[in-house]
C-alpha cells in the first residue's frame, strides 16, 4: 500500500523539551511538506524539500528544524524556542516541488505540551 | 503575499438544500485545490482545479475555477448528513508548489 505515514499519532511532552515527528512516505515523491493546524484554522506551512538534502523555510519555521537525508523520511523536530507548540502538525507529499501537484497528506500527529 | 479567504466560515444547511461554499484569493494562480476534513482527521483531497474555467464533480460536490476573477466556488447539490465536515480552498504558490489555506468552511447538514 503506497502512502503518507507519521508517527505518533499522539505525543505528549513537557514545556522545555525538544520532539521529533516522523514522516515517511512510498510513493517515490520528490517533495515533502509540514504543516501545522491550530483549531479552527486552515494550515500552515513550516518547512518544505523539494528534494534531498535540501529544504526551505515555509511561513511559520521559527521553532522548528528539518532534515531531507534520504528521499521517503522528512523528520520533523519542534525545539524548545517554539513558544505555542502544541497543534495538530500534518505531512504532505507531491511528485514534484513545481506548482500543480497534487499533494497528500498524512494522518497527522497532534502535539501536546503542557 | 498571497491570501486566500473562504465564505462562509460556517454553514448549517438542511439536507436536500443547495449551497454554494466561495474562495478568493489575491494574486494570480492558476492551480487551485479543495479538501474536506472530518474531525481529528487529515485531509483528503476532493479536487484539482488546474486552469481557468475549469469545472470539477463528484457526486454532489462540483467545484469551478475562475482565475481571472480570482474565485473557486464549491457548490454543494441536495446536501446530504454525510458532507459533514470541514471544507478548506488551497492556492498553490508558483515556486516550490507551497499552498496557501483558507481559514475552512465547517458545513454541517441537518437532516
Amino acid at each position: 500500500d503506497g502512502g503518507i505515514t507519521q508517527s505518533p499519532k499522539y505525543l505528549f511532552r513537557k514545556e522545555g523539551q525538544n520532539v521529533t515527528l516522523s514522516c515517511e512516505q512510498n510513493l517515490n515523491h520528490d517533495a515533502m511538506y509540514w504543516y501545522r493546524q491550530d483549531p479552527g484554522q486552515g494550515l500552515r506551512l513550516i518547512y518544505y524539500s523539494q528534494i534531498v538534502n535540501d529544504f526551505q523555510k515555509g511561513d511559520i519555521a521559527e521553532g522548528y528544524s528539518v532534515s531531507r537525508e534520504k528521499k521517503e523520511s522528512f523528520p520533523l523536530t519542534v525545539t524548545s524556542a517554539q513558544k505555542n507548540p502544541t497543534a495538530f502538525y500534518l505531512c504532505a507529499s507531491s511528485i514534484g516541488g513545481t506548482s500543480g501537484y497534487e499533494q497528500y497528506f498524512g494522518p497527522g500527529t497532534r502535539l501536546t505540551v503542557t | 503575499e498571497l491570501k486566500v479567504e473562504q465564505n462562509p466560515l460556517f454553514l448549517s444547511m438542511q439536507e436536500g438544500k443547495n449551497y454554494t461554499i466561495y474562495c478568493n484569493y489575491s494574486t494570480t494562480s492558476d492551480r487551485l485545490y479543495w479538501y474536506r476534513q472530518d474531525p481529528g482527521k487529515s485531509l483528503e483531497s476532493l479536487f484539482v482545479l488546474l486552469s481557468n474555467g475549469a469545472v470539477k464533480q463528484e457526486g454532489r460536490l462540483m467545484a469551478s475555477l475562475d482565475t481571472k476573477a480570482r474565485l473557486s466556488t464549491l457548490h454543494i447539490t441536495a446536501a446530504v448528513h454525510d458532507l459533514s465536515a470541514t471544507y478548506f480552498c488551497a492556492v498553490s504558490m508558483e515556486y516550490g508548489n507551497k499552498l496557501v489555506f483558507g481559514a475552512g468552511t465547517i458545513l454541517r447538514v441537518k437532516s
